[in-house]
């Protein structure tokens, strides 16, 4: 099974602030998919990058994948308290005939005013 | 577009007893579904996976005599959990997915399941 390896676990921050999250693997993933997830809910797509050294941008949020598929980042400019949240990354790892999500531990986000 | 509901939202029931958790997609025929459990401040963990008219595929470790899984429709899977103890309490998330070959999973909104 390939692992998928999400840092930082917390991040605490100031409205206005930049971050970057990240998600690492010695394995090549076919695509990544980023989600946020709210308490008690379940996760929401945020977006799939599918292409090495892809680059997708979702307002204020930038997401890559790296050339070799093994990683992938998120980075927020000019965070704001409304981006508070539990962050997942998934690569889709191809076992028994079809393509299953492995998750990374979450990056759990707090934005202050 | 790429809605997934569950059913209930959240359940209380007394050990011993079965529970069964729904899960549809409204605006798209799903042929594979999937169910993962998450504990409290932990990340998703697959449990299994059906396909539309076949038996579910479960992950190591899961027993599949205790969490039935049946996906009788291209629109709907259950999940049943047998025989519930407190161990099992934790929050259950299906997803479903639309074409073969096309990875991305869509989340429905949870089922806190909570065994008294």
């Amino acid at each position: 099974t390939q692992l998928l390896e999400q840092s930082p676990q917390f991040l605490s921050i100031q409205e206005g602030e930049n971050l970057t999250v990240y998600c690492n693997s010695s394995s090549v993933f076919s695509s990544l998919q980023w989600y946020r997830q709210e308490p008690g809910e379940g996760p929401v797509l945020l977006v799939t990058v599918v292409t090495g050294g892809e680059v997708k941008k979702l307002k204020r949020l930038t997401f890559q994948f790296g050339d070799a598929r093994k990683d992938s980042s998120l980075h927020i400019t000019a965070a704001q308290t409304g981006d508070t949240g539990l962050y997942l990354c998934a690569g889709a790892q191809f076992s028994g005939g079809y393509n299953k999500l492995i998750f990374g531990a979450g990056t759990r986000l707090a934005v202050h005013p | 577009g790429a809605v997934v509901s569950q059913h209930p939202s959240r359940v209380i029931c007394k050990s011993g007893t079965s529970v069964k958790i729904e899960c549809r997609s409204l605006d798209f025929q799903a042929t594979t579904m999937f169910w993962y459990r998450q504990f409290p401040k932990q990340s998703l963990m697959l449990m299994a996976t059906s396909n539309e008219g076949s038996k579910a595929t479960y992950e190591q470790g899961v027993e599949k005599d205790k969490f039935l899984i049946n996906h009788a429709s291209l629109t709907l899977s259950t999940l049943t959990v047998t025989s519930a103890h407190p161990e099992d309490s934790s929050f259950y998330i299906c997803s479903a997915r639309a074409a073969l070959g096309w990875e991305t999973q869509y989340f429905g909104p949870g089922t806190r399941l909570l065994v008294l």
